[in-house]
Order: C-alpha cells, then structure tokens, then sequence
C-alpha cells in the first residue's frame, strides 16, 4: 500500500490553480528526501513533472510548481488547461521501507 | 535521445515465470540505476524494484522479494526482470525507468503488460 496520501482527485475550470497535497512520515518526505511528481496522461507513460521538490524538467511550463514543507509536499498548477487533465503521482524514498514509494495519485479533472 | 524500450510481457498461469527486457540507449547505461515500477488495470503506481550502476547493488518491494530478480548486462545496455511464482495481483503494466542523482525517474519505458491468470 501506498505510505505518501494525496487527495483522489481535484478539479478547477480553465484559467484557475489547484494545488495537489502530498502526506507523508517522517520515515520519508519528513527525513528529508526529496520529492518528485510525475504526470501520467491518459494510456501513456508516467511523465517527469518536478523533481528535487521545486525543479522543473526543461520542456514543463513553469504553470507547474513544486513545495515541501515538513512531512508533506505540494503540487501547484496555476492558469488550468485542459491537456493537464490527468493523474498525478508523488514520489520519494521511505528509510523504513529501504525503497521508493509513490503516492496514492491524484485525478486532476477541467470543468 | 534517451530511450527505453520494455518486451517480454503476455500471458502466464499463476504459479508460472516471466522475464522481462528493457532495452535502453542514448545515455552510458553504465553511470546509472534502473528501477521497474508497475501498474495494476486502473491503480495507481506501485515501486517494484531497483538495480544500481555501479555496483549493481539490488533493492526489491516487500510484495516482490523472494520472487523477482532484478539484472542488467551492461554490455547490452539491458535491464531485466525475473518473475517467478507470479500470482494474479501481479497483473500490471511494467515500466522501466531510469533512475536520476536524487533518485527521482526519467525517463520511462512506453510499458509491457503482464497478465496472470489461468
């Protein structure tokens, strides 16, 4: 099962910004590890979105932002469109777990 | 441009093998991990397993240790995975991945579906 939560889906019209949260321990985004978030369109391959918290991939429009604070982390896409109508994944490293873990993935739907 | 290309998926009994191939270029495999990483019909992402560049040092999920192994050959710039003693919650896409400095993933492999049932 997955150790970092993020909320089943978000919506907002176009034009809008949503923000994607993702909980974790402190075994994990709370011991430090970065975190990084992957898009995956519909029947693709996940996509490097943001890595190392706040990094975007050259490519990614800076409509998308990363944060971490704590034991969580967050995914900001400001000025919605519709091709970002798709799942959003965190990921980090789980000291506990001695492995990688994502989180539970989010549905981002433009109304 | 950097590729990777997953095969060796299909249909296998429960109980049964498989392994799986992904075929990469356009980076010196060598100075990198891989991962694999899958993902069941309809659910979210779930970290299968790990390789390291340079020693080769090997990292499973609970849920795979003792039944899959992870290789490369590094001369065929390939990363693989052995599946045994499948079962049907092993059903999912496989992808590959290359794995970056503060171990985050990119890119990925298009994917090769694994289905488990009799």
């Amino acid at each position: 099962q997955s150790v970092l939560t993020q909320p089943p889906s978000v919506s907002g019209a176009p034009g809008q910004r949503v923000t994607i949260s993702c909980t974790g321990s402190s075994s994990n985004i709370g011991a430090g590890y970065n975190v990084h978030w992957y898009q995956q369109l519909p029947g693709t391959a996940p996509k490097l979105l943001i890595y190392g918290n706040i990094n975007r991939p050259s490519g990614v429009p800076d409509r998308f932002s990363g944060s971490k604070s704590g034991t969580s982390a967050s995914l900001a896409i400001t000025g919605l469109q519709a091709e970002d109508e798709a799942d959003y994944y965190c990921q980090s490293y789980d000291s506990s777990l001695s492995g990688y873990v994502f989180g539970t993935g989010t549905k981002v739907t433009v109304l | 441009e950097v590729q990777l290309v997953e095969s060796g998926g299909g249909l296998v009994q429960p109980g049964g093998s498989l392994r799986l191939s992904c075929a990469a270029s356009g980076f010196t495999f060598t100075n990198y991990g891989m991962t694999w990483v899958r993902q069941a019909p309809g659910k979210g992402l779930e970290w299968v397993s790990a390789i390291s560049g340079s020693d080769g040092s090997t990292y499973y999920a609970d849920s795979v240790r003792g039944r899959f192994t992870i290789s490369r050959d590094n001369s065929k710039n390939t990363l693989y995975l052995q599946m045994d003693t499948l079962r049907a919650d092993d059903t999912a896409v496989y992808y590959c991945a290359k794995v970056v400095t503060m171990n985050w993933f990119d890119p990925w492999g298009q994917g090769t579906l694994v289905t488990v049932s009799s």
